[in-house]
């Protein structure tokens, strides 16, 4: 079934520890984000992706890279974990950029950073 | 600062009404808007897109409305099913194409 598969589904991790969460499509979206979503604050852009070998920053990017090395893959990488990073993590995918374009989310990874 | 309100955490009614939730946006002109449905554990659905010329939008039981005046969103589901129940959050892009902000979310409970 083509769609956003993300990995791993949750983690537990210690503080100070690198941790990369995985994103993969396979519907050959150009856009890719990443957002964390937080009880009571709704989702938020962390950083995005145009098209392959381009990233930009979201709303709360500190603390978090990207890279997009093809069309198909986007990770997050957390390099120093600190507990107000524990939040569920959704990558999501447009087949363009555009503020009409729906996005394609994936089901999320929830992590918790103690 | 730009802020977008859904107006209530939470929404129930009975099943065969309608659903009607709401989404206010301040210091915004969005050219369009976008509604989702996420249920528990999962990620966000696309359901529909509403564009700033457009006051009103259909699509089966759905009916979005735009007021770009009252800067106002209302998403209704007509004729209510429990299976209509989880969380609706409204989305809008902030002026450049990547930056989308949602809504915290109205989590909707349909009773039989």
């Amino acid at each position: 079934i083509a769609g956003i598969t993300q990995a791993p589904t949750s983690q537990i991790l210690a503080a100070g520890r690198r941790m990369t969460l995985r994103c993969t499509q396979d519907m050959r979206h150009n856009a890719m984000y990443w957002y964390r979503q937080d009880l009571g604050l709704g989702l938020r852009l962390i950083h995005y992706s145009n098209t392959a070998g381009t990233t930009g920053k979201g709303e709360v990017p500190d603390g978090y890279s990207v890279s997009r090395a093809n069309t198909d893959d986007f990770p997050l990488t957390l390099a120093s974990a600190v507990p107000s990073q524990t939040s569920v993590y959704f990558c999501a995918s447009s087949s363009r950029t555009g503020r009409n374009q729906p996005q394609h989310f994936g089901d999320g990874t929830r992590l918790s950073i103690l | 600062s730009q802020k977008i309100e859904q107006n209530s955490e939470a929404l129930n009614i009975q099943e065969g009404k309608t659903a009607t939730l709401t989404c206010n946006y301040t210091n915004y002109s969005p050219a369009y808007l976008q509604w989702y449905r996420q249920d528990p554990g999962r990620g966000p659905v696309f359901l529909l897109l509403i564009r700033e010329n457009e006051k009103e939008k259909r699509k089966e039981r759905l009916k979005v409305t735009f007021d770009t005046t009252l800067k106002q969103s209302l998403f209704h589901i007509t004729a209510s099913q429990p299976a209509d129940s989880a969380t609706y959050l409204c989305a809008l892009a902030l002026g450049n194409n990547n930056d989308m902000r949602f809504g915290a979310g109205t989590r909707l409970t349909v009773k039989p």
